[in-house]
């Protein structure tokens, strides 16, 4: 069964760092792209990048390219998005998923990962 | 960016009913559209991809159609477990951007 399993939910102050993460099993974690999600509270879906684990090459969303740092370790078969600087608009819940190609639809799901950024 | 524009955002329905949903794209996107149902609290889950392409699983009753810059998904007879939130998304060219959401109301 394929599965994706991220990190738990987190609290953090403004300015602090943070990396979540996205653990891939049942499949050959190397072959399929993971892309990062943003659903902040209540509002909809929206893209913010996505890693080739194979290689770990990266393409960002304008609006999320220089907040986020997307990377992978294939050796774990975990990706990961990190913050060097929370800020308190980086509340939201957080989902990682695949995708076999990089222009394909987005088959399987992680569970999501609430990040809460308040002072 | 390619703007995806859902419509209606909500729509009250009951059990049984035909009800359809549309999504326009700013530019031509081809086909490559999917379509994710999300509940309260969890994961979104693909229904269609490939504007029409049923996903392993998914009941016959949710069917996409269209090509270009419109399409639409329709559920032929609404079951209670049908009642959530449904986003379409391109995925012709990075970023790949989402609807706004039409949230499935019970009447």
């Amino acid at each position: 069964e394929v599965q994706l399993v991220q990190s738990g939910a987190e609290v953090k102050k403004p300015e602090e760092s943070l990396r979540i993460s996205c653990k891939g099993s049942g499949y050959s974690f190397s072959s399929y792209w993971i892309s990062w999600v943003r659903q902040m509270p209540g509002k909809g879906l929206e893209w913010m990048g996505m890693i080739d684990p194979s290689d770990s090459y990266t393409k960002y969303s304008p609006s999320f390219q220089g907040h986020v740092t997307i990377s992978a370790d294939k050796s774990i078969d975990t990706a990961y998005v990190q913050w060097s600087s929370l800020k308190a608009s980086d509340t939201a819940k957080y989902y990682c998923a695949r995708h076999e190609i990089v222009s394909s639809h987005f088959d399987s799901w992680g569970q999501g990962t609430l990040v809460t950024v308040s002072s | 960016d390619i703007q995806m524009t859902q419509s209606p955002s909500t729509l009250s329905a009951s059990v049984g009913d035909r009800v359809t949903i549309t999504c326009r794209a700013s530019q031509n996107i081809v086909t490559w559209l999917a379509w994710y149902q999300q509940k309260p609290g969890k994961a979104p889950k693909v229904l269609i991809y490939k504007a029409s392409g049923l996903e392993s699983g998914v009941p016959s009753r949710f069917t996409g159609s269209g090509s270009g810059t419109e399409f639409t998904l329709t559920i032929s007879s609404l079951q209670p477990d049908d009642f959530a939130t449904y986003y379409c998304q391109q995925y012709n060219t990075s970023p790949y951007t989402f609807g706004q959401g039409t949230k499935l109301e019970i009447k």
